[in-house]
């Protein structure tokens, strides 16, 4: 099945850094959604974007649906140490059809140093 | 708040035996699905159900099996577990025309 291309693989910050990561496609989609999920847990759904160009916070979290409908940016601002964990941007392209099926990237790992 | 629960955290089981993973959601979801975790692989889509006995493979069903027999609960179904079905297996939910998924805390199943 087809991968998102999701960036970077992993991130090593020190708490209160910004953190920023993208995903990007070679299709066009129409959802954009962002997970983190913790060690050994089920991914959790932080943000949802539905239309090119959306800007949607979340706390310090702040996604955006890329203008061209091919790529979503995530940034975390000032982090912390329990932002530890793998975020995953998923989506679903114009062409899914009447399914609900998702797109998955690749997840970016990140590390908060206290 | 979307409630998703699978019935094993941790699962070990032996080669060739029938094993049963079940999955309940309590906010009315029409579509289910389940996906396999690895390493470097992310997540790998099994099957998924959009309805009561509706079920559709996802892109790597060998092996495996579902059942949806009620609209809360979806089960995955391994008929001979083998040891490269070791994997993190999680369940998810979503409703009728919309793309936010939500799932539950994975179970972790180890064939020996």
């Amino acid at each position: 099945g087809q991968q998102l291309n999701q960036s970077p693989q992993s991130m090593f910050i020190q708490e209160g850094e910004d953190v920023s990561m993208n995903c990007t496609s070679s299709s066009i989609f129409n959802t954009w959604l962002w997970y983190k999920q913790d060690p050994g847990e089920g991914p959790v759904l932080l943000i949802a974007l539905y239309k090119a160009g959306e800007l949607t916070s979340n706390g310090r979290l702040t996604a955006q649906f890329g203008i061209t409908r091919k790529d979503s940016f995530l940034n975390i601002s000032a982090s912390i140490p329990s932002d530890v964990g793998i975020y995953f941007c998923a989506g679903r392209t114009i062409y899914g059809g009447a399914t609900n099926k998702l797109i998955f990237g690749t997840g970016t790992l990140l590390a908060v140093q206290p | 708040d979307v409630k998703v629960t699978q019935s094993s955290r941790y699962l070990v089981k032996r080669t060739g035996e029938k094993v049963f993973l079940e999955c309940v959601q309590d906010m009315d979801h029409e579509n289910m699905f389940w996906y396999r975790q690895d390493p470097g692989l992310g997540l790998r889509l099994i099957y998924f159900s959009y309805d009561v006995k509706m079920k559709e493979k996802g892109d790597i069903p060998e092996g495996y099996s579902v059942s949806r027999e009620k609209k809360e609960r979806f089960s995955l179904i391994l008929e001979s577990a083998s040891t490269n079905q070791t994997s993190m297996y999680l369940c998810a939910s979503s409703p009728a025309g919309g793309f936010e998924q939500y799932f539950g805390p994975g179970t972790r199943l180890t064939v020996t």
